[in-house]
């Protein structure tokens, strides 16, 4: 069965400061890869996706993420954090089905930003 | 600003009541989802329509009734909820492609009393 590891459920960055967000997923083949963030009250909003082809993938709000097929890892970084990027971020794993998408969702990892 | 449409934004209603939580999109997606999704916890996929058809249901109770009237409708359909069916209600949408990504709305929260 698919699943998907988030290892951090908080992670505490000063602003400006660099982030990394660990996900690392478990699928018989190379799935479709999605990172979303929820600020609080909201619904998600997608950050960045991965297929295929070129294995670092930029997305909104100045992050990217970068595929490892060897860790089965798909980590979420940025290089300097604004105080409002404090939100929850999930990792996602979607596999291929016709006609529609069935997530599986990491627990998340709850983001919180310092002065 | 999201492009998935809810309604309401807040419920709160009783266990014995009947309402109906409201979905739209325009974006010409032909799958749509519900999810429930409880504090600090990921959303957990309920149902996916499929061009207008139920192609998934999560053992869900039948407390829970999903329609979807057209490609740009989903409604959810609450009727004798249980406390514990307090949760933040999402809606997605996507293409049918599956390399493309779901789209959320910005959710329901409801209450049971």
């Amino acid at each position: 069965a698919q699943s998907v590891t988030q290892p951090d459920i908080h992670i505490t960055v000063s602003e400006g400061a660099s982030l990394e967000l660990r996900c690392n997923y478990s699928y018989g083949a190379t799935p479709y890869l999605f990172w979303y963030v929820q600020s609080p009250g909201q619904g998600l909003q997608l950050l960045l996706k991965y297929f295929s082809g070129d294995t670092l993938v930029q997305g909104i709000k100045g992050f990217e993420a970068e595929f490892k097929r060897s860790q089965s890892s798909f980590n979420l970084r940025k290089p300097s954090v604004h105080w409002s990027d404090a939100a929850e971020y999930f990792c996602a794993v979607g596999p291929l089905n016709t006609g529609f998408q069935k997530l599986v969702f990491g627990t998340g990892t709850r983001l919180l930003v310092s002065p | 600003d999201t492009e998935v449409t809810q309604t309401p934004k807040h419920l709160v209603m009783g266990m014995t009541n009947k309402k109906s939580l409201k979905c739209e999109q325009h974006m010409g997606h032909r799958a749509m989802y519900w999810y429930k999704q409880k504090a600090k916890k990921p959303p957990e996929l309920m149902f996916v329509y499929s061009y207008e058809k139920l192609s998934i249901n999560e053992s869900v109770p039948s407390r829970f009734s999903p329609e979807c009237p057209n490609s740009s409708l989903l409604n959810l359909h609450l009727h004798a909820l249980q406390p514990e069916d307090s949760a933040l209600y999402l809606c997605a949408s996507s293409s049918p492609r599956a390399n493309q990504p779901q789209h959320f709305g910005d959710g329901t929260r409801l209450s049971i009393l």
